[in-house]
């Protein structure tokens, strides 16, 4: 079957770094999205990776292994705003999305 | 620009009754989604559309029905509510060939 794994809660400190990570098993795999979802909003879309390696955007990062099923979404500098969920998907071989759980992110003074 | 717009917002609906949320997007997008949301799940797909006129069955199509006009219009049916389809409803579009969603508000739907 197809699998979508992240932690279901992280907390961290106002301007501290955190990092939330995903592993993933599909049939197939076409890239990786992560989403931000403040609560009782719609998702919107952070990054896209599709090859290996670190894409940077502004205080967002994310990482991508092909190899190892894996990926991680990296926040700087925390602002209270950043606390929300954060929904890793993955297209499959057919390019439908296959979601996780979504971590919920709380940011404490 | 408004995007993807649902309605309604939040219903409250009787065991048996049907019922249609309504979604219109003004982006032109080819494709088109309906997802349920529930608390400690994944988005779950419903059904989807890749372009006006052709519809197809998602992850969890039962109860539910679809269809496609136009490029704008994508209403999801829900012939005879049963309890286990209270849930939060995203509709979302995408260009054709990409995976970065647009989704609408979403609507809240409680069957009793």
């Amino acid at each position: 079957g197809q699998n979508i794994d992240q932690p279901t809660e992280m907390t961290a400190t106002e301007g501290a770094i955190v990092q939330i990570n995903c592993t993933y098993q599909t049939s197939g795999f076409n890239g990786l999205f992560w989403y931000q979802q403040h609560a009782g909003e719609a998702p919107t879309f952070l990054s896209y990776n599709v090859l290996d390696g670190l894409e940077e955007k502004g205080r967002f990062s994310s990482f991508l292994s092909r190899s190892k099923g894996y990926s991680y979404l990296l926040l700087k500098e925390l602002q209270m705003k950043d606390s929300a969920s954060y929904l890793c998907a993955v297209r499959d071989s057919h390019y439908q999305l296959i979601w996780g759980a979504g971590t919920k992110l709380i940011i404490k003074p | 620009t408004a995007g993807i717009t649902q309605a309604p917002t939040s219903q409250i609906l009787a065991a048996g009754r049907s019922m249609t949320l309504r979604c219109t997007q003004d982006m032109r997008h080819n494709a088109m989604y309906w997802y349920r949301q529930d608390l400690g799940l994944g988005l779950r797909l419903i059904h989807y559309s890749n372009t006006a006129g052709t519809t197809g069955k998602g992850e969890v199509p039962d109860g539910y029905s679809v269809s496609r006009a136009n490029t704008d219009d994508f209403p999801l049916t829900l012939a005879s509510a049963v309890p286990s389809q209270t849930s939060v409803y995203f509709c979302a579009s995408s260009e054709q060939g990409t995976g970065e969603l647009f989704f609408g508000e979403g609507s809240r739907l409680t069957v009793l």
